[in-house]
Formats: structure tokens, sequence, C-alpha cells
């Protein structure tokens, strides 16, 4: 069973449309990543959060400690926004990473 | 800023052959990192190197060998490849191990036939 895992797998939303993406974990944390991975392959760190919530531009992530959950959302979604977003948890010095979830935007 | 530099970018090899991939990062990290990427799963950690000078298996080492050659590169090896590690392999690197932002090459997508 995977320590880290992302729903939905797959989501396509219309331009300017609001997007969650939420990412469980069955470990104790000391961080939580939210990944961007573009066409072409390269991965990106968005965000790390170990409490709260934090916001940067239109993106914003959201973790909750007790129910081992978070949460990344997307406002006024744009076609550029189309990528794989992956969940990743740091335990033991060690991180995991959810299988992702494929994010198209439609204009 | 380079960040993390990998090579090659893509590499298709025959059954049986061998080759390393090479890792470089400009940030003066301390902790470095090989994992690969397939279908449906998330990144599995291969090898990782705390320190300048010290090495340790991951999640799936068989297969593959690792020297962390100086504090700015950290190669990883195949010594005979067969077609079940076709793969994206992504090399990161952090400040230090866990906890820390971590920052990853573009990937190099291997192909073993």
């Amino acid at each position: 069973k995977n320590e880290v895992e992302q729903s939905p797998q797959n989501l396509t939303a219309q331009e300017g449309e609001f997007i969650t993406i939420n990412c469980s974990y069955s470990v104790g944390i000391s961080a939580l990543h939210w990944l961007q991975q573009h066409p072409g392959g390269g991965i990106v760190s968005l965000f790390m959060l170990s409490s709260g919530k934090k916001k940067h531009g239109r993106l914003i992530a959201t973790i909750n400690i007790q129910e081992k959950h978070s949460s990344l959302h997307i406002t006024a979604s744009h076609p550029r926004d189309s990528a794989v977003y992956i969940c990743a948890v740091t335990y033991n010095n060690d991180m995991r990473f959810g299988a992702g979830t494929r994010l198209t935007v439609k204009p | 800023n380079a960040g993390v530099t990998q090579t090659p970018k893509f590499q298709v090899l025959k059954t049986g052959q061998s080759m390393t991939l090479q890792c470089a990062q400009d940030m003066n990290h301390n902790s470095m990192y090989w994992y690969r990427q397939d279908p449906g799963m998330g990144l599995r950690l291969i090898y990782y190197s705390a320190s300048e000078g010290t090495t340790d298996k991951g999640e799936v080492p068989n297969g593959y060998n690792v020297s962390r050659l100086n504090k700015r590169e950290f190669s990883l090896r195949l010594e005979s490849a067969a077609p079940s590690q076709t793969s994206v392999y992504f090399c990161a690197s952090s400040v230090t191990q866990g906890g820390t932002e971590a920052f990853f090459g573009q990937g190099t997508r291997l192909t073993v036939v």
C-alpha cells in the first residue's frame, strides 16, 4: 500500500474553473511537498508545508495534520496550468511520492 | 543559475549494455538522490547520498550502483541494463536529508531494448 494517495488521478477543467487536488498520507510526516511536472518532464517544487496554509499567486496549499490530508487549489485555472501535480511527504529522512494527478485545462 | 543538471536527456540501450547517468548541482547542497519514475507509480528512491562521502540504498537499488564523486556530483551506473530498467530517471538535491525543499533535474528517459 502506498503511503501517499492522490485523487483524482486525472482531471479535466475549463479555463477559469477552481481546481482542487487531494492528498492523503498514512505516516507521521515532518513536511509535505507539492510538485509540478510539465510535459517534457522537469519537476519543480511548488510548496513545502508542515502546517496551515501557503499561497503563491493563484495556487494555495493546505494541510490538516490531524486528518493526514492536504489539498492543492488552483484559482482561475489557465491552460498553462496543465501538468502533473505530485504530492510527496518527508518522514524518517525519506521522501515518498504519490502517483500524481494529471490536470488538463481546456481554453 | 543551473540548479541540477542531468545528462543525457535520452538514451537507448541494448540489454546487457552499461551506462552512467551524470548529475551535478551548483547549490552547495549536502544531499543528493536518484529516483526512477514509472507510469502509474510515484517516484521511487534508488540510492541517496546524505552527505559527501556517503551513499545508501533506497527502495529499489537492485541493478544500480552510485558514486558521490564530490559535493557537486552524484552518478548512477547501470552495469548490465535490463528491460525492467526502462524508466525516467531523476536526480535531485536538497540542503540536508529530509524536511528541506528538493530540487530536481530535467530527467533522463532510458529505454532498454
